[in-house]
């Protein structure tokens, strides 16, 4: 019954390797996306796909990819991890790409660079 | 370029007391509002949102936020506070197209007993 839902749940990992964080929405939404939230809570967009398209990219890493299999499914592989990476992740999923709609958020998924 | 500012990281109000949670926003176009609320351990859900019509708009737990254009505010309150209500609450703004969409830094809110 999960709407949107995270794996894994906590990642602890060494700095320099890489690592892979799955997202999965089952609400039948066109849109989903990727949040940062970093120790002082603050919550900023990565990247967005509408209907398996990039649509938001914003100033990221190119250490940070995100793939779209599937308009369910937005994974995010983190290559070279560095310890400023250590944060809380969100995937989110919307109904379509226009501004007025609800996002709904998975669980997060808590990432420590040692 | 739009972006929203909430003032006050931290409220402390009594368990009764009423809540007021401040939200300003900068939108060159009419914006999209929204009052989001986390509680710890867990993703974002939506209290509440403005997109178009009457200007007072009612969310989930008895929270309410006035859209106010001439002030630029979206300030959430509610009338009485219950301890279940303690969690770090998020404004958020979007344009129209969705192209852009922004989080306020959020208020934890305490509530005491």
């Amino acid at each position: 019954d999960t709407a949107v839902s995270q794996t894994p749940k906590y990642l602890v990992t060494q700095m320099g390797n890489d690592k892979s964080i799955k997202c999965e929405q089952n609400l039948g939404h066109d849109t989903m996306y990727w949040y940062k939230q970093d120790s002082k809570k603050f919550l900023k967009i990565m990247f967005s796909y509408n209907n398996k398209e990039l649509i938001i990219n914003e100033t990221v890493p190119n250490r940070f990819s995100p793939k779209s299999p599937d308009k369910a499914h937005l994974n995010l592989h983190i290559n070279s991890l560095e310890l400023g990476d250590s944060a809380v992740y969100f995937c989110a999923s919307s109904q379509s790409w226009t501004g007025d709609n609800e996002q709904f958020f998975g669980p997060g998924t808590r990432l420590t660079v040692l | 370029a739009q972006s929203v500012t909430q003032l006050g990281s931290h409220v402390s109000v009594s368990e009764g007391a009423l809540v007021l949670l401040r939200c300003n926003y900068s939108s060159s176009v009419p914006p999209y509002l929204f009052w989001y609320v986390q509680y710890p351990n867990q993703g974002l859900q939506l209290l509440l949102k403005y997109t178009t019509g009457a200007t007072l708009v009612k969310g989930i737990n008895g929270f309410e936020a006035e859209f106010k254009k001439s002030e630029t505010s979206f300030h959430l309150t509610k009338p009485s506070a219950h301890m279940s209500d303690a969690a770090e609450y998020f404004c958020a703004v979007s344009d129209q197209a969705g192209n852009q969409f922004y989080f306020g830094t959020g208020t934890s809110l305490t509530v005491i007993p």
